[in-house]
């Protein structure tokens, strides 16, 4: 099994800052690589897929790369909305894992 | 638009069965892969299970292997999760989610999400 890590596990930053979040693999996925949004008592809505793609109704602060045993989520200017939990998934291997998560808090 | 809509949670004891089932509609439900994913209270996410876009494939984490199966009525829109020897681990939210694309299992839409609570 392919285990996914993120780091770092909490990140503390004010609206308007950067945010860079990291996903490592244990193995090459190639650029099977999808980033997830979570807000509390929501679903999770797909942000990024296969490494950079964003998906249908993502802003263009979102913004994903890396290829295979590192990737990156960046978003580049903080806005409310964005503070959440965030998720990376592999596709490349059954079973298909997510990474622990990553939550972005406000400072 | 697409919508996903669990239902057939509740609490149930250790060891007892329970049939979860996902209502699709606003796509072509056969022709794309259905996936159950679960969270269990204060936690992450954990993939369930698949099953291809035309029932001839599934594939389940090894934590439910062997205990849960998942089917689909290509006519009805409908995939179901029957977990079958339940046990306290297995308390979480299930959320069944769609394939981005075909055979792409990237998860595009999301249903809302039903509890499951094994508890004697």
């Amino acid at each position: 099994e392919i285990v996914l890590t993120q780091s770092p596990a909490t990140l503390s930053l004010s609206p308007g800052e950067r945010a860079t979040l990291s996903c490592r693999a244990s193995q090459s996925v190639d650029r099977y690589l999808a980033w997830y949004q979570q807000k509390p008592g929501q679903a999770p809505r797909l942000v990024i897929y296969d490494a950079s793609n964003r998906a249908t109704g993502i802003p263009a602060r979102f913004s994903g790369s890396g290829s295979g045993t590192d990737f990156t989520l960046t978003i580049s200017s903080l806005e409310p909305e964005d503070f959440a939990v965030y998720y990376c998934q592999q596709r490349s291997n059954w079973p298909l894992t997510f990474g622990g998560g990553t939550k972005v808090e406000i400072k | 638009q697409v919508q996903l809509v669990e239902s057939g949670g509740g609490v149930v004891q250790p060891g007892r069965s329970l049939r979860l089932s996902c209502a699709a509609s606003g796509f072509t439900f056969s022709s794309y892969g259905m996936h159950w994913v679960r969270q269990a209270p204060g936690k992450g996410l954990e993939w369930v299970a698949v099953i291809w876009y035309d029932g001839s494939k599934e594939h389940y984490a090894e934590s439910v292997k062997g205990r849960f199966t998942i089917s689909r009525d290509n006519f009805k829109n409908t995939v179901n999760l029957q977990m079958n020897s339940l046990r306290a681990e297995d308390t979480a939210v299930y959320y069944c989610a769609k394939e981005g694309q075909w055979l792409a299992p990237y998860f595009d839409y999301w249903g809302q999400g039903a509890l499951l609570t094994v508890s004697s």
